[in-house]
């Protein structure tokens, strides 16, 4: 079946490190690829998203590319700040699986950068 | 903008004893989905809907129910609460079109003592 690893976290590092969290899926057919962000005591929200092999999506200076050769969507960032410390989630959508739709999601890593 | 709404935000319950988690959405979304969500586990699918009058089983339905009269709500029900039930509940929604993200509500925190 679908699934969706993810590095583990937790990941620290100082204001203005290079971020690298890595992702790679399991999937039949075709899925969408999505990061999504959680802050404290929040819910879940898109970060970026991409809909099919090369395709880059980014937001916030946070970039994905969906690397269908190696079944993988890291995310990168170049200089995190403070307010980027939450917990990022990978996730693939196959959206006609059964006639409806499922989000598969990883574990989840968190993110702790200090000043 | 109220898209994914969820009440109670906070709740405790006594095992054995039932409660509706309500989830109530704005945007005329046909698919609506229940998560848990536990430390190292990321989000597990306990129920969804992909329109009124229709649900389907997740990953864990064990010991939830879920019913959608409605496009606008889909309450999520415990039979009887275990202690292995505490954990964070998201109710998320998406429109039909096919690569779109889910929109989610804020959670609910349950505790089962």
């Amino acid at each position: 079946g679908n699934s969706v690893t993810q590095m583990e976290g937790p990941v620290t590092l100082s204001e203005e490190a290079f971020l690298t969290i890595n992702c790679t899926y399991t999937a039949t057919g075709y899925p969408s690829l999505f990061w999504y962000v959680q802050y404290p005591g929040e819910g879940l929200q898109l970060l970026l998203k991409a809909t099919k092999a090369d395709d880059k999506g980014s937001n916030k200076g946070f970039e994905a590319t969906y690397r269908k050769e190696t079944t993988s969507f890291h995310l990168e960032k170049g200089s995190v700040q403070v307010s980027d410390s939450a917990v990022y989630f990978c996730a693939l959508s196959d959206p006609w699986y059964t006639g409806g739709f499922k989000t598969i999601f990883g574990a989840g890593t968190r993110l702790f950068v200090k000043a | 903008n109220a898209g994914v709404t969820q009440t109670p935000k906070f709740q405790v319950l006594k095992t054995g004893q039932s409660m509706t988690l309500q989830c109530a959405q704005d945007m005329n979304h046909e698919y609506m989905s229940w998560y848990r969500q536990d430390p190292g586990m990321g989000l597990r699918l306990i129920h969804y809907s992909v329109g009124a009058g229709i649900t389907d089983q997740g990953e864990v339905p064990n010991g939830y129910n879920v019913s959608r009269s409605t496009t606008e709500d889909f309450p999520l029900r415990l039979l009887s609460a275990a202690p292995s039930q505490t954990s964070v509940y998201f109710c998320a929604s998406s429109p039909r079109q096919s690569h779109t993200e889910a929109f989610f509500g804020q959670g609910t925190r349950l505790t089962v003592v």
